[in-house]
């Protein structure tokens, strides 16, 4: 079993709807939560950086962890074509020596206009 | 602009041809990290530095050699290259250590190896 599970999709939505993307993991000493977008031939950008349990709220996206359930979840509101991107989860323990993050595999996400 | 900047963005060499991938960060960073991306592997460390100096290997370290002479450049070498290094290149980088900063990582655009 890998420590982090993504569902690699691909998802595929109308413009405007709510979307749920979501990670579970195995490790209960994960602290430090992340989300982050990948378009096409870019490198991964970080979206939404959370620490511990709670949710955050960046403009159209919300950040869940739920540490009880080692679950994670990225709402997005009202979705637009250009949210079409694969989406990465990551996690690390703590922030020792090494920055090592534990990363999914990525969900691919289409919005249809 | 804040940024890392890779080059190349596409290589493709032979077997055995020594190459460097360039990395570059304007943000003082102390940390950086290359990163491989494979389907159905994701995303695997295979080197870090803490700062100057200081390198470490990550989880696939083989066939790769890394240096951080100057705080930031942090290029990746492959001495002798072979076809299962045919992949995606990521350079990150982020803050010195803070457990409660924000630390995620800035990414690179990446460079496309393809070893034939």
């Amino acid at each position: 079993q890998k420590e982090v599970e993504q569902d690699p999709g691909p998802l595929s939505v109308p413009e405007g709807a709510i979307v749920s993307l979501n990670c579970t993991y195995s490790n209960s000493a994960f602290q430090y939560f992340m989300w982050y977008r990948q378009y096409s031939r870019k490198g991964p950008e970080l979206l939404m950086y959370t620490y511990s349990s709670g949710n955050k709220e960046d403009g159209r996206f919300t950040a869940q962890v739920d540490k009880s359930s080692k679950y994670i979840s990225l709402f997005i509101r009202d979705s637009q074509p250009s949210d079409s991107a694969t989406y990465l989860c990551a996690m690390s323990p703590n922030a020792g020596n090494n920055r090592k993050l534990i990363w999914g595999l990525g969900t691919s996400l289409a919005v249809n206009p | 602009e804040a940024q890392v900047t890779q080059n190349p963005r596409y290589l493709i060499t032979v077997t055995g041809k020594k190459l460097t991938v360039t990395c570059s960060q304007n943000m003082n960073h102390e940390y950086m990290s290359w990163y491989r991306q494979d389907p159905g592997l994701g995303l695997r460390q295979i080197y870090y530095s803490m700062n100057v100096e200081v390198t470490d290997k990550g989880d696939v370290p083989e066939g790769y050699k890394v240096s951080r002479k100057e705080k930031r450049n942090f290029p990746l070498i492959l001495e002798s290259p072979s076809p299962n290094q045919t992949s995606l290149y990521f350079c990150a980088s982020s803050l010195g250590p803070n457990p409660h900063a924000n630390y995620g990582y800035t990414f690179g655009s990446g460079t496309r190896l393809t070893v034939v």
